[in-house]
């Protein structure tokens, strides 16, 4: 089994739907992140978490919400999705200071 | 503003040769770089992880050095094998968990 699970694996959904990406990790790692993926711009972070009590914005979090359930769950909602939101969404985990990486929703909004 | 740039985009050799793929970064203060792997359909995997103290990281045939001062990593890669193929990224972090990424050299090896 994979240590950090992502659902779904692959989601097509339309302008303004409300979307939850899920992630759920084995690892025991406090630290959780979502990243977006785009052809020619690399990963970028969306926000990220230190515990459970803990929410940060990354880089790009406009259009974005998260919510650390408990410490093996961690999802990222988009209120109204809307096109440019079409990426692959990783989640990751860390631990001195490396990544582990689920294997990623491709989200498509039409 | 940090960027960092990977060149080629795009690399193909034929099985056994050492290859040497390239990152650049533009700010010198970052706490450390590494290195990922990406298959097509799955995540990410960390290869190696060089702090900023460091100069090399080895771990089998890969071996990752890095030059602050000029902002320049590279992953060595000895005897490429067809299973190597994939795109490699590189990441430096810099302040407040800001891990900045390349875009990736796709590499593909051909038997």
């Amino acid at each position: 089994d994979a240590d950090v699970t992502q659902t779904p694996r692959n989601r097509i959904t339309k302008t303004g739907k409300r979307i939850m990406l899920e992630c759920s990790q084995t690892k025991g790692h406090d630290r959780m992140y979502w990243y977006r993926q785009d052809p020619g711009l690399g990963l970028r972070l969306i926000y990220y978490s230190f515990d459970v009590k803990d929410i940060n914005k990354g880089e790009i979090s406009d259009g974005y919400s998260v919510s650390r359930q408990a410490q093996a769950k961690f999802s990222l909602s988009l209120e109204s999705a809307i096109p440019n939101q079409t990426a692959l969404y990783f989640c990751a985990t860390s631990e001195n200071e490396k990544l582990f990486f689920g294997s990623g929703t491709q989200l498509s909004v039409l | 503003k940090q960027e960092v740039t990977q060149i080629p985009a795009a690399l193909s050799v034929p099985e056994g040769e050492n290859l040497v793929l390239n990152c650049s970064f533009t700010d010198s203060a970052i706490y450390n770089l590494q290195w990922f792997r990406q298959d097509p359909g799955k995540g990410l995997t960390s290869l190696l992880l060089i702090q900023s103290s460091q100069r090399e990281q080895t771990s089998g045939r890969l071996n990752a050095s890095l030059d602050k001062s000029s902002g320049r990593s590279t992953l060595y890669i000895a005897a490429s094998q067809p299973g190597d193929s994939a795109t490699y990224l590189c990441a430096v972090l810099q302040g407040a968990q800001k891990l900045v990424f390349g875009q990736g050299t796709r590499l593909t090896i051909n038997p």
